[in-house]
């Protein structure tokens, strides 16, 4: 059974970077040519795409985010990662990790993100 | 971007009974079209891809129809377990940018 796990920083001040990890294990990242994707809920809101990694490979992001985000595999980890540069109150959510798209299953449980100076 | 439109926004069903879902999309998208259940607290669960294809492990009660602009997904025979969120997610453009409706909140009366 593939599971994913989010972790790093929940706490994360104004105009800092928020970095989170997405540990896969149950399967191989590299293995089935899947795409690997995070996304985002901020409290009492709906779900957002933040990008992925097409396949393992090319990175897709939403344009609404698209100069702030970088997305990356480690292989050798067996996991990906979220940068996020320039935080402001707007990115605080939940942060999910998940396979895919076009459609997500499985998700991570989520990690808060918060953003306070 | 294409914009999904879920009705209604909360829904009250008594066990048993049948609820239905609505998604409207703002552009044609074919069958791509996801649909998910989230509890509280909790990551969404896959239950429709396709349009009409039911994921692994997800109950027969679950249904799902529609293409182009407007699809239907439908709960037969309720249960108790079934509360929570339902999101409908498009993936047709490419270059991909995926998108969800705002979400239907379905209560068990």
């Amino acid at each position: 059974q593939l599971l994913l796990q989010e972790s790093g920083s929940g706490l994360v001040k104004p105009s800092q970077s928020l970095s989170l990890t997405c540990g896969v294990s149950g399967g191989s990242i590299s293995s089935g040519g899947f795409s690997w994707s995070w996304l985002r809920q901020a409290p009492g809101k709906g779900l957002e795409w933040i990008g992925y990694l097409y396949r393992g490979g090319n990175p897709y992001y939403n344009p609404s985010l698209k100069s702030r985000v970088t997305i990356s595999l480690d292989r050798s980890k067996n996991q990906f990662s979220l940068n996020l540069t320039s935080v402001t109150a707007a990115d605080a959510a939940v942060y999910f990790c998940a396979r895919g798209g076009p459609w997500f299953a499985p998700w991570g449980q989520g990690t808060l993100v918060t953003v306070s100076s | 971007e294409i914009l999904m439109t879920q009705s209604p926004a909360a829904l009250s069903v008594s066990p048993g009974e049948r609820a239905t879902l609505s998604c409207r999309a703002s552009q044609n998208v074919g069958t791509s079209l996801a649909w998910y259940q989230q509890k509280f607290g909790q990551a969404p669960r896959l239950l429709i891809f396709g349009a009409n294809t039911r994921a692994a492990g997800i109950p027969a009660r679950f249904s799902a129809s529609g293409s182009g602009t407007e699809f239907t997904l439908t709960i037969n025979s309720l249960q108790s377990e079934d509360f929570g969120v339902y999101y409908c997610q498009q993936y047709y453009p490419w270059p991909p940018m995926f998108t969800f409706g705002q979400g239907t909140k379905l209560e068990i009366k």
